[in-house]
């Protein structure tokens, strides 16, 4: 089945600066890459989303890249602000169709 | 708010008991899930229903027993629980099964029921 690996688990960056988490996946069939921010103790939620046909989103601070061949995709955030902070889940849809595998997360700390 | 909503919010039971989470959803979606999150692990999916359907099982222990009375509701009854089981579980729901199509694929997710088995 699908594998999804992400990284880092943990990321600390200065308010202002840039922070990229990254994540690779093992089914070349899968099409539609989600990145979810789940803030403690509240719900994951949908911040960004990419196809198979798109090689780049972006949505005001933040992008998402997609590399079909190398299979990985990123997600970049520039000018992070404290509220930044949260857990971001990447995600991968299978070749089947009906689930999305995720990864496993990765803490964002932003310091003033 | 995502229009998902999920009941109770935590909930502690015994590894003999038997209870019940629910999950609700007002957005007219047809696929509805269950997923398990445990402390330093991937979301892990449970259950897919699609209009009342049950259409994936993954792998999940007979102790987890999945309702879907109508593509609104969707429940996850308990019983003799593990110490393991132990975690938040989440209820999404989508539009339609993730292949539906592009503006169908996004899932929605609700607060989660914090569960704790003693």
């Amino acid at each position: 089945g699908e594998n999804v690996e992400q990284h880092p688990s943990t990321l600390s960056v200065q308010e202002g600066d840039s922070a990229v988490i990254k994540c690779t996946y093992s089914d070349s069939a899968s099409n539609y890459f989600p990145w979810y921010k789940q803030e403690l103790g509240k719900r994951p939620q949908l911040i960004i989303d990419i196809r198979s046909n798109v090689g780049e989103k972006k949505d005001q601070r933040i992008a998402v890249t997609l590399n079909k061949t190398a299979k990985h995709f990123s997600l970049h955030i520039t000018e992070t602000q404290p509220e930044d902070s949260a857990v971001y889940f990447c995600a991968a849809l299978t070749g089947g169709g009906n689930k999305l595998t995720f990864g496993t997360g990765t803490q964002l700390k932003v310091e003033l | 708010e995502t229009g998902v909503t999920q009941t109770p919010r935590h909930l502690v039971m015994g590894m003999t008991n038997k209870k019940s989470l629910k999950c609700e959803q007002h957005l007219g979606h047809n696929a509805m899930y269950w997923y398990k999150q445990s402390a330093k692990k991937p979301l892990e999916l449970m259950f897919v229903y699609s209009l009342e359907e049950r259409v994936e099982n993954n792998s999940v222990p007979s102790r987890f027993s999945p309702e879907c009375p109508n593509s609104s509701h969707l429940f996850l009854h308990l019983h003799t629980l593990q110490p393991e089981d132990s975690a938040l579980y989440l209820c999404a729901s989508s539009q339609d099964l993730i292949a539906g199509g592009p503006a169908k694929n996004i899932q929605y997710f609700g607060a989660g029921t914090r569960l704790s088995v003693l």
